[in-house]
């Protein structure tokens, strides 16, 4: 089945750790996006990514840091510089990133700090 | 900078009306506008999507209309069931980055 998959699907960091999330997709997508939720705020986006090898900061990138080596894998980073990063981290990608695309989403991290 | 807001955080009907939703926006009109299901712990998922020159998009039980005089999407679900309890999104698409999504509106259905 093509799809996107996220893992871990609950992860725990301590302080002054980095973690890192997976994300990969089958489905031949050429943008693909991180977004963080957080309860009553919405998802507010971190990075995103059109192309491999390019990727652009979304309003809340401070703190946290991606790759985009290969068309089918977007991870990401969880710095120590992010001092709030408990919150539920949805990757999602796209055909392409113009008007009418929709996103496809993962189910989703759940990072919490211990 | 553009928003976007969902008038109701909750909204409880019961089995077999209709539900309606609302999204508003401020500034710039959206080519297109797309609304998204989401389960608690779960990705959303995508539901429909309509176009600024079109009034209204219809899908089974699920109807979205787009106003851009009154900067305004209502997304209808008629003959609602328990199963369509679930947390619905809003997202502007304005073409050039990534969708704006609006911060949701979790319905429930009682039987």
């Amino acid at each position: 089945d093509g799809g996107i998959t996220q893992s871990p699907k609950y992860l725990f960091r301590k302080e002054g750790q980095n973690v890192t999330l997976s994300c990969e997709q089958n489905l031949n997508h050429d943008a693909m996006y991180w977004y963080r939720q957080d309860p009553g705020q919405g998802l507010r986006l971190i990075y995103y990514s059109q192309i491999v090898n390019d990727f652009q900061k979304g309003d809340i990138a401070e703190g946290y840091s991606v790759s985009r080596e290969k068309k089918e894998s977007f991870p990401l980073t969880v710095t120590s510089a992010q001092k709030n990063p408990t919150a539920f981290y949805l990757c999602a990608s796209s055909i392409g990133r113009g008007y009418n695309e929709k996103l496809f989403f993962g189910s989703g991290t759940q990072l919490s700090v211990l | 900078s553009q928003k976007i807001e969902q008038n109701s955080e909750a909204l409880n009907i019961q089995e077999g009306k209709t539900a309606t939703l609302t999204c508003n926006y401020t500034n710039y009109s959206p080519a297109y506008l797309q609304w998204y299901r989401q389960d608690p712990g779960r990705g959303p998922v995508f539901l429909l999507l309509i176009r600024e020159n079109e009034k209204e998009k219809r899908k089974e039980r699920l109807k979205v209309t787009f106003d851009t005089t009154l900067k305004q999407s209502l997304f209808h679900i008629t003959a609602s069931q328990p199963a369509d309890s679930a947390t619905y999104l809003c997202a502007l698409d304005m073409g050039k980055t990534a969708l704006i999504f609006g911060k949701g509106t979790t319905l429930s259905v009682s039987s």
